[in-house]
């Protein structure tokens, strides 16, 4: 297994819910990644976890909690999002930390 | 400050010519820097990396060149198709406020035409 899955694709969601965004991947890569994409921007690098911990943490709003289950499974809670949160949020793996990223196909989370 | 951007935000060639991409970043720190491909509805695709002890490298029908004295950056394309439409963004890796990061350049569309 080559890829690096995300769940769901397409996700809309009110400012008073709480959902979870999924990634998982079997390729035995031990850092995963969050990233948050805007419409024509970059992705911008929300969490980092290495090795199962949280090593990056880019002062992201308390809204999104990431989780680490397992080094396979990574997790981004949201609640109580607005909607300038709407974007593509992007899941990622390296090997080792820092090393090339393989991303995911992202959910599109739209907040009403 | 930290930067990665680049020169040119679209790109059009015609399809068999040569594409172009050039990348700045301001980091001095960073040692290790990727070019990825954006194809509309996907995630990034990582399509060519190169180490800071390193100027030039090259894969199939793709070249990276770094120049560490002026801090540049760029992904060349032989004999650009149709396929190779797309973002391309440049990412750079080092240690910064905070601790290793990834930070993205923000993209160059190249569009093919046939």
């Amino acid at each position: 297994d080559t890829e690096v899955t995300q769940t769901p694709k397409h996700l809309v969601m009110g400012m008073t819910n709480k959902k979870s965004l999924k990634c998982e991947q079997h390729m035995g890569h031990r850092a995963m990644y969050w990233y948050k994409q805007k419409a024509k921007k970059p992705p911008e690098l929300m969490f980092v976890y290495s090795y199962e911990k949280l090593s990056i943490n880019e002062s992201v709003p308390s809204r999104f909690s990431p989780e680490c289950p397992n080094s396979s499974l990574l997790n981004l809670h949201l609640h109580a999002l607005q909607p300038e949160d709407s974007a593509l949020y992007l899941c990622a793996s390296s090997p080792d930390p820092w090393g090339e990223q393989y991303f995911g196909p992202g959910t599109r989370l739209t907040v009403t | 400050g930290e930067n990665v951007g680049l020169h040119l935000p679209t790109l059009s060639v015609q399809e068999g010519d040569n594409s172009i991409i050039n990348c700045a970043y301001s980091n001095s720190a960073s040692d290790y820097f990727i070019w990825y491909k954006q194809e509309s509805g996907k995630g990034p695709q990582f399509i060519i990396d190169i180490r800071s002890n390193m100027d030039k490298r090259q894969g199939q029908r793709v070249t990276v060149l770094l120049n560490k004295t002026v801090k540049h950056l760029s992904l060349q394309i032989a004999a650009t198709q149709p396929g190779d439409s797309a973002v391309y963004f440049c990412a750079e890796n080092g240690l910064s406020t905070g601790g290793f990061k990834t930070i993205f350049g923000a993209g160059t569309r190249l569009f093919v035409k046939a």
